[in-house]
């Protein structure tokens, strides 16, 4: 499954910097998600995009800052986090939800805060 | 909200095993899926299965909907089918997809 793209792969921030994370698809999907991934525990959804507008906040710490500037592309904008934040943080697309439509994962971007 | 049991939590077998990974949830669903995760951490789709049974290759999975319980087969292990296995089922009505907690398997040549 390589059809939603992310980047970076890997990233190292300090405390105090600001970043972006990257999501891209190329399908068709107007339902676009991120997703936080901790060692050894499944996926937890943070935020859901519907159409373009912000769907969902799994209340999400502000420091968090998603945007869906078009129907394919998909940021997550990171400021002042913090070392807890550290882990994988995983893009998804599907069609919207009513349609049964499944979740198509990118490779996702570990985030390393130090 | 809908809760989603998988086991076993883990799984050691030899290269050439069989085995059945299984997934119980607690209310109706209208879309079951099935993901590997490999040791690099990549999600992959293996099978989109609200009811029925599909095929690809070594891998069969089922969906008994009406009794809430969905079984992933792996045939012939191989190494490279380490990784974590996880269903995921949505919540009633919504954008958010509920993950069982996994099965880690650890296939040894």
């Amino acid at each position: 499954d390589t059809e939603v793209t992310q980047t970076p792969k890997h990233l190292v921030m300090g405390m105090t910097n600001k970043k972006s994370l990257k999501c891209e698809q190329h399908m068709g999907h107007r339902a676009m998600y991120w997703y936080k991934q901790k060692a050894k525990k499944p996926p937890e959804l943070m935020f859901v995009y519907s159409y373009e507008k912000l769907s969902i906040n799994e209340s999400v710490p502000s420091r968090f800052s998603p945007e869906c500037p078009n129907s394919s592309l998909l940021n997550l904008h990171l400021h002042a986090l913090q070392p807890e934040d550290s882990a994988l943080y995983l893009c998804a697309s599907s069609h919207p939800r009513g349609e049964g439509s499944p979740l198509h994962f990118g490779n996702g971007t570990r985030l390393t805060v130090t | 909200g809908i809760q989603v049991e998988q086991s076993p939590p883990d799984l050691i077998l030899q290269e050439g095993a069989n085995s059945t990974l299984r997934c119980n949830f607690s209310d109706s669903v209208n879309n079951l899926q099935w993901f590997h995760q490999n040791p690099w951490g990549q999600l992959i789709n293996l099978f989109y299965i609200p009811s029925g049974t599909k095929q690809n290759g070594r891998l069969s999975a089922t969906t008994v909907a009406t009794e809430r319980y969905s079984l992933l087969y792996i045939s012939s292990s191989q190494t490279t089918d380490s990784g974590v296995y996880f269903c995921a089922v949505p919540n009633t009505g919504g954008f958010k997809t509920i993950f069982g907690a996994g099965t880690r398997l650890f296939v040894k040549a």
